[in-house]
């Protein structure tokens, strides 16, 4: 089981449609993050919670909606996304000043 | 604007030999610095790591050098291993935003048989 776990691996979604990524750590870090990979981009980041407070929201769109219910899960729910918003979601997790630990992505694609 | 440049978008290298990327910052104030080795379709793995406060940091394989003066860091892996084929990312963050990576865009290895 790796230290932090992303659930669905794929998801095809139309644009009116909800969705929600689910994260999950089991390294008991205390921050969490969700970044986004689009082909040939750098990895951009999208929000921080830090001690299940968000810290950071890069001007994300709000069809993007975060949530963080406790220090392991963290969720992103996604409604009314364009074709652009087609990317490789990671989540991550990390301790204070300590290396940032990387799920395995949900490859989203909006048709 | 990006602060963390990695110029070679790829590097070819015969398997037992050394791969050596690099990475650049224009950010002073970073001072913490990784190495993060991504597969198709996977999560980036982080490898290894190093603070301001060193020059060189070794792990198996891999060693990573910083010279702060040039705001330049550097990957080396020996010796190389098929395995090691895969897109390699640096990544650099500083004192109270050390939550917040900034990401080169990678090179991507193929090492050759």
């Amino acid at each position: 089981e790796t230290g932090v776990t992303q659930t669905p691996r794929h998801l095809v979604m139309g644009m009116t449609n909800k969705k929600s990524l689910k994260c999950e750590q089991h390294l008991g870090h205390n921050a969490m993050y969700w970044y986004k990979q689009s082909a040939k981009k750098p990895l951009e980041l999208m929000f921080v919670y830090s001690l299940e407070e968000r810290v950071e929201n890069n001007s994300v769109p709000s069809r993007f909606s975060p949530e963080c219910p406790n220090s392991s899960h963290l969720f992103l729910h996604l409604h009314t996304l364009q074709p652009e918003d087609s990317a490789l979601y990671l989540c991550a997790s990390s301790q204070f000043k300590g290396a940032t630990f990387f799920g395995q992505g949900t490859r989203l694609t909006v048709v | 604007d990006q602060q963390v440049k990695q110029n070679s978008p790829s590097l070819s290298v015969q398997e037992g030999r050394i791969s050596i990327l690099n990475c650049d910052y224009t950010n002073s104030m970073f001072d913490y610095f990784l190495w993060y080795k991504k597969y198709p379709a996977e999560g980036p793995t982080f490898l290894i790591s190093i603070s301001s406060i060193k020059d060189k940091n070794e792990d198996g394989r891999f060693t990573v050098f910083l010279n702060k003066s040039a705001k330049h860091l550097s990957l080396h892996i020996v010796p190389s291993q098929p395995g090691d084929s895969a897109v390699y990312f640096c990544a650099a963050s500083f004192g109270s935003n050390d939550y917040k990576l900034s990401f080169g865009a990678g090179t991507t290895v193929t090492v050759r048989a």
